[in-house]
């Protein structure tokens, strides 16, 4: 079975401070890693890409990439209560032959506190 | 914004009540996906569109019927459904079917099965 996993939280940082969030895959021809934010009650808001190895930044954000140990990993700078949420890593996985599909990890609710 | 737009935003519907959820993107994608999520769960993929043409079906009960009328439009028709369908149904698009693109997702509809 191939899977994502996350760590299952939840995670509660200061404001001000760095939330490191983690996602292992099992599938080592995976090429597409993504990291979705989801308020509660809302849908899914995607916030980083990542396809090659090393780091990515945008903003606050920055994800981390590691193919040979098959790690992804979100890093939240300067966290704010707005950052609170649910943070889903998905990642392509092969579903059998040539089909892949997107399968999320069961998601980290992190809670920033003022 | 999100340019991924669904309606209705909630439904309640019986068990023998036939309706139908709307999803239509503006952003030229060639794949369209649905996906249901339940409380506190990650989202599953139910059915795939590339180019118009189903290319993933999950293995889903034949009590949902989805319909891509052209490469901005899905809908997905209900039938029988029953109280465990209950859950937040989610539209996507991306690029292309492949899962290695960005999914973007729509605002979701809350069903309510009674």
């Amino acid at each position: 079975q191939k899977e994502v996993e996350q760590n299952s939280g939840p995670l509660s940082v200061p404001e001000g401070a760095i939330a490191s969030l983690n996602c292992t895959y099992s599938d080592r021809g995976s090429q597409s890693f993504f990291w979705y934010r989801q308020y509660s009650g809302k849908s899914p808001e995607l916030i980083m890409s990542i396809y090659s190895n090393g780091d990515k930044e945008d903003g606050r954000f920055t994800a981390q990439l590691n193919k040979a140990s098959q790690y992804v990993s979100l890093l939240i700078r300067d966290s704010q209560p707005s950052d609170s949420a649910t943070y889903l890593c998905a990642v392509n996985l092969n579903s059998g032959g040539s089909n892949y599909k997107l399968t999320f990890g069961k998601g980290t609710l992190l809670t920033v506190n003022p | 914004d999100t340019e991924v737009t669904q309606t209705p935003k909630h439904l309640v519907m019986g068990m023998t009540n036939k309706k139908s959820l709307k999803c239509e993107q503006h952003m030229g994608h060639r794949a369209m996906y649905w996906y249901k999520q339940k409380a506190k769960k990650p989202p599953e993929l139910m059915f795939v569109y590339s180019y118009e043409k189903l290319s993933i079906n999950e293995s889903v009960p034949s009590r949902f019927s989805p319909e891509c009328p052209n490469s901005s439009l899905l809908n997905l028709h209900l039938h029988a459904l029953q109280p465990e369908d209950s859950a937040l149904y989610l539209c996507a698009s991306s690029q292309a079917g492949t899962a290695a693109y960005e999914q973007y997702f729509g605002p979701g509809t809350r069903l309510t099965v009674t």
